[in-house]
């Protein structure tokens, strides 16, 4: 079965730092492009992150670029987000997915979402 | 940055009603276009992509159509299991998703 499975999400103050994993699981991990993808409670979707399936391409949303690093250790099969200098408006639930194949861009896969809450 | 914008907001229907949602992109994205069901709680799940591909598993009462800026996700025949809310993304330049539509029981 694929499954991502997200972790690292909890309760920081503005200007603090966080470390989001996924570990992925049932398909070959190498082999496909990863997101991030967030959602407000209550509101939309907004995605953050991208990173292509050997780790030497990424793309950030203007919101958080030169804030958040995205990266991946396909030797594990888990990804990451590097949150620094983190904001209230980065409050939101975290949800880590899989591009599809032949369309790396669209989501195919996600997990269950981490919560990520900034707040003093 | 494009921009995308989904009508209506909110939509109430009946059980099988034929249901349709707009999107609309601020420029040009040929049919770079994906559309999502989401129901509470719960993570997204991929419904079309290209525009008009329907992703295997999905029922094929969803269909897709549009190109350039202009784009329809409909619903033939709404089932109990439809009612959910339907987000459509771009993934021309980064990937962003319109505002959502919460389609509801009438």
């Amino acid at each position: 079965e694929v499954q991502l499975v997200e972790s690292g999400g909890g309760l920081v103050q503005p200007g603090g730092s966080l470390r989001l994993s996924c570990a992925a699981s049932g398909f070959t991990f190498n082999s496909y492009w990863m997101h991030w993808v967030r959602q407000t409670p209550g509101k939309g979707l907004v995605w953050v992150s991208r990173i292509n399936s050997d780790g030497s391409s990424t793309s950030y949303a203007d919101s958080v670029k030169g804030r958040f690093t995205i990266s991946r250790d396909n030797a594990k099969n888990t990804l990451y987000l590097q949150m620094n200098s983190l904001r209230v408006e980065d409050t939101a639930v975290y949800y880590c997915a899989r591009g599809r194949d032949g369309y790396n861009k669209v989501i195919d896969v996600w997990g269950q979402g981490t919560t990520v809450t900034v707040s003093s | 940055d494009i921009q995308m914008t989904q009508s209506p907001s909110t939509l109430s229907a009946s059980v099988g009603d034929r249901v349709t949602i707009t999107c609309r992109a601020s420029q040009s994205i040929s049919d770079w276009l994906a559309w999502y069901q989401q129901k509470p709680g719960k993570a997204p799940k991929l419904l079309i992509y290209k525009a008009s591909s329907l992703e295997s598993g999905v029922p094929s009462r969803f269909s897709g159509s549009g190109s350039g800026t202009e784009f329809t996700l409909t619903i033939s025949s709404l089932q109990p299991d439809d009612f959910a809310t339907y987000y459509c993304q771009q993934y021309n330049s980064y990937g962003t998703f319109g505002g959502g539509t919460k389609v509801e029981i009438k």
